[in-house]
């Protein structure tokens, strides 16, 4: 079974400072990686994804991740964050089940503060 | 751009009665998925379903549960007898099949109050 960490609960950063957040995961076989972001009030939203190939994936609004397989690791970065980027956001994973389904596995999320 | 819809967006009900919740897949995506999100906690997996059979579920999907594709085109979660524990947020989620399976959209979700 697949399990996914995130190792920050609330983060509170000033406005332009830069972003890290920690994801990793366990599971024995090739899994697809992605980060989804939650506004105040909405639904979940496809922030970046990782299949195959190059472990440096660019998404939506400036953010990035690298896949290192070595560490299990998938973690999500900004340079510089704005005050729109307040939400929380999910690390999450899948791999075919065997039932041919893709069923997501999801971290507990970690809430970003931005401070104008 | 193709979305995934659902209704209604919040419903609020008394334990012990019923509900269905209503999910509009993309219209050519092939596999579908229900997911809750328990207010403060992370989105947790429910049930897939494909070709009018659930293909994997959760230990939190119980008897009490169940999913039905009525018309092609809806795809429902019945709560037949709801808990207080119920109360949460249900996404739908829907994927095309072959590689696209990998990435799914998600509705806006549904929230239940169970009173």
């Amino acid at each position: 079974a697949q399990s996914v960490s995130q190792h920050n609960h609330h983060v509170i950063l000033s406005e332009a400072a830069s972003l890290e957040l920690g994801c990793n995961y366990s599971y024995g076989g090739t899994v697809n990686l992605f980060w989804y972001v939650q506004y105040p009030g909405q639904h979940l939203q496809l922030l970046l994804k990782y299949f195959s190939g190059d472990p440096l994936v660019k998404g939506i609004k400036g953010f990035e991740a690298e896949f290192i397989k070595s560490k299990f690791s998938f973690n999500l970065r900004k340079p510089s964050v704005q005050w729109s980027d307040t939400a929380e956001y999910f690390c999450a994973v899948n791999a075919n089940s065997g039932a041919g389904s893709y069923q997501l596995t999801f971290g507990k999320g970690t809430k970003l503060s931005v401070i104008p | 751009e193709p979305e995934v819809t659902q209704t209604p967006s919040h419903q609020v009900t008394q334990m012990g009665q019923e509900v269905i919740l209503r999910c509009v897949p993309i219209s050519n995506h092939l596999y579908f998925y229900w997911y809750r999100q328990i207010l403060g906690q992370k989105v947790e997996f429910l049930v897939s379903f494909y070709n009018n059979e659930i293909s994997e579920k959760s230990e939190i999907f119980d008897d009490q549960f169940s999913v039905e594709r009525p018309d092609g085109s809806n795809f429902t979660l019945k709560i037949r007898s709801t808990k207080l524990e119920d109360s949460a947020m249900y996404f739908c989620a829907s994927t095309t099949s072959g590689q696209g399976r990998k990435e799914q959209y998600f509705g806006p979700g549904t929230r239940l109050t169970v009173t």
